[in-house]
């Protein structure tokens, strides 16, 4: 079955703007999690959404949001963006608590 | 809350080599523990996980782990590495019936003929 699929897989963005970033799980993964991953700060939680629900959220501003469409499929968006939001933004899916999270290749987010 | 600590940050090893990687926990409550394995510009994929039962787990690609919940440690092990091992290993832990997951710093592995 196919895996988790992120879109798109790399973008540039200039300080101040705002992105959206998409993520598709597995078939039947009603889980869907974010993670940033930077050199500095390595792969901190953003959310976690279940059912359309955000039911567990990280340690970031408010200019980091998301949502969960009644397919499952997610986005997340960050606002006024900031040069220290240049990283590697992974999601996974789940079926279960606990069980594997599947990963998606992730987006590689510069801003300039 | 619970927390991770890879003990080391880059593991150099010859082919055919063993390699331990070591990861310690701390957490209030009991937590299920992972490994997972990044190549380059990949997302994560999951090696081997402990949830209950014996402490020794076998994963894949011929890794294991063994939990000790008296040393809070998850070491992570393999007996013969290859060239494509050469990878970023995450250790991870979860609570009970939760799907978030907190990552170690991660250990750079690097493997040379």
């Amino acid at each position: 079955k196919a895996g988790v699929t992120q879109t798109p897989r790399y973008l540039i963005k200039t300080r101040g703007q705002q992105v959206t970033l998409s993520c598709s799980p597995i078939s039947g993964h009603r889980s869907v999690s974010w993670y940033q991953q930077t050199p500095g700060q390595g792969l901190q939680f953003l959310f976690e959404y279940f059912s359309e629900t955000q039911r567990n959220k990280g340690n970031f501003p408010g200019r980091f949001s998301g949502r969960q469409f009644s397919n499952s499929r997610s986005e997340m968006n960050v606002s006024t963006l900031e040069l220290g939001d240049s990283a590697l933004y992974l999601c996974a899916s789940s079926s279960l608590p606990n069980a594997e999270a599947f990963f998606g290749q992730g987006t590689r987010l510069t801003v300039v | 809350a619970q927390s991770v600590t890879q003990l080391d940050s880059q593991v150099p090893v010859f082919e055919e080599a063993p390699v331990e990687l070591r990861c310690n926990y701390s957490s209030s409550v009991s937590v299920y523990l992972f490994w997972y394995v990044q190549y380059p510009n990949q997302g994560l994929q999951l090696l081997l996980k402990y949830l209950s039962g014996s402490t020794l787990v076998k994963g894949i690609n011929g890794f294991e782990a063994e939990f000790n919940k008296s040393q809070t440690s998850f070491h992570l092990r393999k007996p013969s590495v290859h060239i494509s091992d050469t990878a970023e290993y995450f250790c991870a832990v979860s609570r009970s019936n939760d799907y978030k997951l907190s990552f170690g710093a991660g250990t750079t592995v690097t493997v040379r003929a």
